[in-house]
């Protein structure tokens, strides 16, 4: 089976100052992740993905994200967070084959202060 | 490229009327679209899942009578709420994915309230 949690429900940052997303994830096998972010009633944009390749994904945005088997962790990170950035980000693990259904962590509300 | 419409953005209809949504891969071809359902400040809740010219597969606590979702084509997924009550009023959004790779590819979503 597979479950994502994301451990904060909201994180506040100062513009300017890095920003720390984090995910955990379980999965049987080598799964695929996502980080997507969601404006206010505005759909899912991507901004990285990891398909078992580099496990330092760079996205969009400024975003990276490292894949950590290790700890089974898939945190996302920006240098310097920008208004902008004010979102919900959610965390998304998905089987390699199958129903390729996503699985989805719970959002984290980010504000960005000015 | 892997753009996904919704029509429409938004729908206010009166309770027991039915109301459809449509869900179109514009510049792909869509081996399976998935149906999601949004409630205010949470996540997002699979509905269905469904192949082109195959019934949708419901997740546990869905009403398969209720949200009928119809998948006629490679490029075009409907979901359909019979006899709409104030309680189906959510944010709904559709997703495809291509014949390779796991990704999913998103609509803009459709909110639909219901008087």
């Amino acid at each position: 089976a597979q479950s994502v949690t994301q451990l904060d429900s909201h994180v506040s940052v100062s513009e300017g100052t890095p920003v720390l997303l984090r995910c955990n994830y379980s999965s049987s096998y080598s799964p695929s992740l996502f980080w997507y972010v969601q404006h206010p009633n505005k759909g899912l944009q991507l901004l990285l993905k990891y398909t078992s390749a580099a496990t330092l994904v760079k996205g969009i945005n400024g975003f990276e994200a490292e894949f950590k088997k290790s700890e089974t962790s898939f945190h996302l990170t920006k240098p310097s967070a920008h208004m902008s950035d004010a979102a919900e980000y959610f965390c998304v693990v998905s089987p390699a084959s199958g129903t390729y259904k996503y699985i989805f962590g719970t959002g984290t509300r980010l504000k960005v202060l000015a | 490229g892997a753009v996904v419409s919704q029509h429409p953005s938004w729908v206010i209809c009166k309770s027991g009327t039915s109301v459809k949504i449509e869900c179109r891969s514009l510049d792909f071809q869509a081996t399976t679209m998935f149906w999601y359902r949004q409630f205010p400040k949470q996540s997002l809740m699979l509905m269905a899942t469904s192949n082109e010219g195959s019934k949708a597969t419901y997740e546990q606590g869905v009403e398969k009578d209720k949200f009928l979702i119809n998948h006629a084509s490679l490029t075009l997924s409907t979901l359909t709420v019979t006899s709409a009550h104030p309680e189906d009023s959510s944010f709904y959004i559709c997703s495809a994915r291509g014949a390779s790779g796991t990704e999913q590819f998103f609509g803009p979503g459709t909110r639909l309230t219901v008087l």
